[in-house]
């Protein structure tokens, strides 16, 4: 029934470690994003796909490899997290670029770095 | 710059109207929408503007004026449930779309 599912839902991690995020949307919608809401609520576009092809790509660290292995699929991989990477990543997808699209959310990961 | 500009905090009576504003200067104009975000939640779509004016949504209501780089969110008859934060977000030149920090809402019987 989900439409855009994103595991895990939690992800409290050591600095320094690598860990991913996988992001599913169920709608055949072309076009996927991530973004990162920090603590003051700003969301932030990382990365967005369209049909399994990069389309944003925001100044964001190398550290952080977007992974599209079919267009219902948007993978997040961190290396060498650090404590700034700590807040809610939230994957989102569109039917298509245009940008009049309502993006549909996936209820988030809190990653936190200690 | 790009910026979005929404107060912080907003606190209402449950049953009155509340008015959220927004102003944005950005590079080009795509579209503004309007997001809900519960907290712990993700946001959901409210509603889109592209043209000038009103457009009204059951209790909810978005308006537009493109040449003063504002709108603003309507909430009629408020219930405990509107209690959320809401996400200004405008399409810029490159149909990118750039989020304000969102207006939190606090509804108060």
């Amino acid at each position: 029934d989900t439409a855009v599912s994103q595991t895990p839902k939690y992800l409290v991690t050591q600095m320094g470690n690598d860990k991913s995020i996988k992001c599913e949307q169920n709608l055949g919608h072309d076009t996927m994003y991530w973004y990162k809401q920090d603590s003051k609520k700003f969301l932030k576009i990382m990365f967005s796909y369209n049909n399994k092809e990069l389309i944003i790509n925001e100044t964001v660290p190398n550290r952080f490899s977007p992974k599209s292995p079919d267009k219902a699929h948007l993978n997040l991989h961190i290396n060498s997290l650090e404590l700034g990477d700590s807040a809610v990543y939230f994957c989102a997808s569109s039917p298509d670029r245009e940008p009049y699209n309502e993006q549909f959310f996936g209820p988030g990961t809190r990653l936190t770095v200690l | 710059g790009q910026n979005i500009d929404q107060p912080t905090e907003m606190t209402a009576t449950e049953g009155a109207i509340v008015q959220i504003n927004c102003t944005y200067q950005t590079s080009g104009f795509n579209g503004l929408f309007w997001y809900q975000q519960h907290a712990g939640e993700a946001p959901t779509f409210l509603s889109y503007n592209v043209l000038d004016g009103l457009e009204e949504k059951g209790r909810f209501s978005s308006f537009l004026s493109r040449s003063k780089g504002y709108s603003y969110l309507l909430l009629k008859e408020l219930q405990m449930k509107d209690s959320a934060s809401y996400l200004c977000a405008v399409v810029d030149s490159n149909y990118q779309l750039i989020w304000g920090a969102g207006t939190k809402l606090i509804i108060k019987p």
